[in-house]
């Protein structure tokens, strides 16, 4: 039990395209989504937290305009990085909050050229 | 001061021994204590869980979270070349509040098992 999936696992983008990112609770409804970057080498990042049916609330330093975060459903939430640019390169990690604890995603692994 | 304090290593150890790894945190609010295992390029993976002090045992991995003196620990037995790769310790407030869910994580450490 407790899986959640993203898509795609891996994107190429050019500069200035947008991409969508998704996640999905498979088995069990989450209220709350997160999402995380992370570096080579690095722990994660906490970027948003993700309630359904509301709006997300962003870490300090995170701009929402550019990290559109939409969660519709119970078992599903999206990221959008707008007009990428190269430095948004990154591996990015959601995750699903169970009845005890985050259970993450296996990643996506962002390349803008 | 990070929040959580973990060392990052690399930690090699020979297949077979016993592997140590460690957190120190500052905050006392916190009340559960999680280790997750990363693999390189995949997402972190809930090894143990274990809500305020004491043991919780699973196969070869034991944590271990002592609340008095901000410490947790997680005591891999028999290791494996497949326990290769990072470990995060991550911990979380009581339930409720705005807070609820949100992990801090340390900084990960990086095992090697070889053969």
């Amino acid at each position: 039990g407790a899986v959640v999936s993203q898509h795609p696992s891996r994107v190429i983008c050019k500069s200035g395209t947008s991409v969508k990112i998704e996640c999905r609770s498979l088995d069990f409804q989450a209220t709350t989504m997160f999402w995380y970057r992370q570096f080579p080498k690095k722990s994660l990042m906490l970027m948003a937290t993700s309630n359904e049916g509301s709006k997300a609330t962003y870490e300090q330093g995170v701009e929402k305009d550019k990290f559109l975060i939409n969660h519709a459903s119970l078992t599903l939430s999206t990221l959008t990085v707008t007009s990428a640019h190269p430095e948004d390169s990154s591996f990015y990690i959601c995750s699903a909050l169970g009845a005890d604890t985050q259970y993450f995603g296996p990643g996506t692994r962002l390349t803008v050229l | 001061q990070k929040e959580v304090e973990q060392d990052p290593g690399p930690l090699s150890v020979p297949e077979g021994a016993i592997v140590s790894l460690n957190c120190t945190y500052s905050n006392s609010a916190f009340q559960y204590f999680m280790w997750y295992r990363q693999y390189s390029r995949k997402g972190p993976e809930l090894l143990m869980y274990t809500y305020s002090s004491g043991n919780k045992e699973d196969g070869r991995f034991t944590a271990q979270v002592d609340k008095s003196s901000k410490y947790i620990s997680l005591f891999i037995r028999d290791s494996q070349p497949s326990d290769s790769a990072t470990y995060l310790c991550a911990m979380s407030f009581v339930a409720g509040g705005t807070s609820y869910g949100k992990l801090t994580f340390g900084q990960g450490t990086i095992l090697t098992v070889h053969p």
